[in-house]
């Protein structure tokens, strides 16, 4: 399987700062034949089931607000938040689906400081 | 409006068996691939097990393999998850998923099981 890795596992951004989460996947999950990156990021608020983000690393989903946005490749990806918002306050996960048994990063934890 | 609706969790024993299911409404469900992820209490995701929309390829996480069997009923909108040999350790929230591709694109509220004696 695919390992996914998060760093850091907790982080603390003032509000209307930069926030920034990387994963890392053990192999690469660029899938040639469409140059798309099996990679989405994926928000879980206390007590509420995920919420998408972002899809083939960087595409937003519809209703994500601008100031989240995914980029990298290969096996390095990144999601940033470009301006903390208090509701922002919640718990990251990346997930690779580029194989059928698909695995999610550890997750991390962001919170207000 | 897509809503996905679990049930079944509870208490068993270890052993034991439970057969979750989620009701979906809101979309063309035989249109889609769906999953089961779950959620130890305090811990991360962990992907379960997927199913294409018409059924006919599954897939499993090693955890589960030859213990959980995902099905679906497209003409009750509805999918399940039956979990037999169930372990301590498949104690969690387990939510199901509407599936974009391999992504899952919406999530049910989750059910929880929990494995004790």
């Amino acid at each position: 399987d695919i390992v996914m890795t998060q760093s850091p596992d907790s982080l603390a951004v003032s509000l209307g700062e930069r926030a920034t989460i990387n994963c890392k996947s053990s192999q690469s999950v660029l899938y040639s034949s469409n140059s798309k990156n099996y990679l989405a990021w994926y928000q879980q608020k206390p007590g509420q089931p995920p919420k998408l983000l972002i899809y083939w690393a960087s595409t937003r989903e519809s209703g994500v607000p601008d100031r989240f946005s995914g980029s990298g490749s290969g096996t390095d990806f990144t999601l940033t938040i470009s301006s903390l918002q208090a509701e922002d306050v919640a718990v990251y996960y990346c997930q690779q689906y580029y194989t059928t048994a698909r695995t999610f990063g550890q997750g991390t934890k962001l919170e207000i400081k | 409006e897509v809503q996905l609706l679990e049930s079944g969790g509870g208490l068993v024993q270890p052993g034991g068996s439970l057969r979750l299911s989620c009701a979906a409404s809101g979309f063309t469900f035989s249109s889609y691939g769906m999953s089961w992820v779950r959620q130890a209490p305090g811990k991360g995701l962990e992907w379960v097990s997927a199913i294409s929309g018409s059924g006919g390829s599954t897939n499993y996480a090693d955890s589960v393999k030859g213990r959980f069997t995902i099905s679906r009923e497209n003409s009750k909108n509805t999918l399940y998850l039956q979990m037999n040999s169930l372990r301590a350790e498949d104690t969690a929230v387990y939510y199901c998923a509407k599936d974009e591709v391999r992504y899952s694109q919406m999530w049910g509220q989750g059910t929880m099981v929990t494995v004790s004696s």
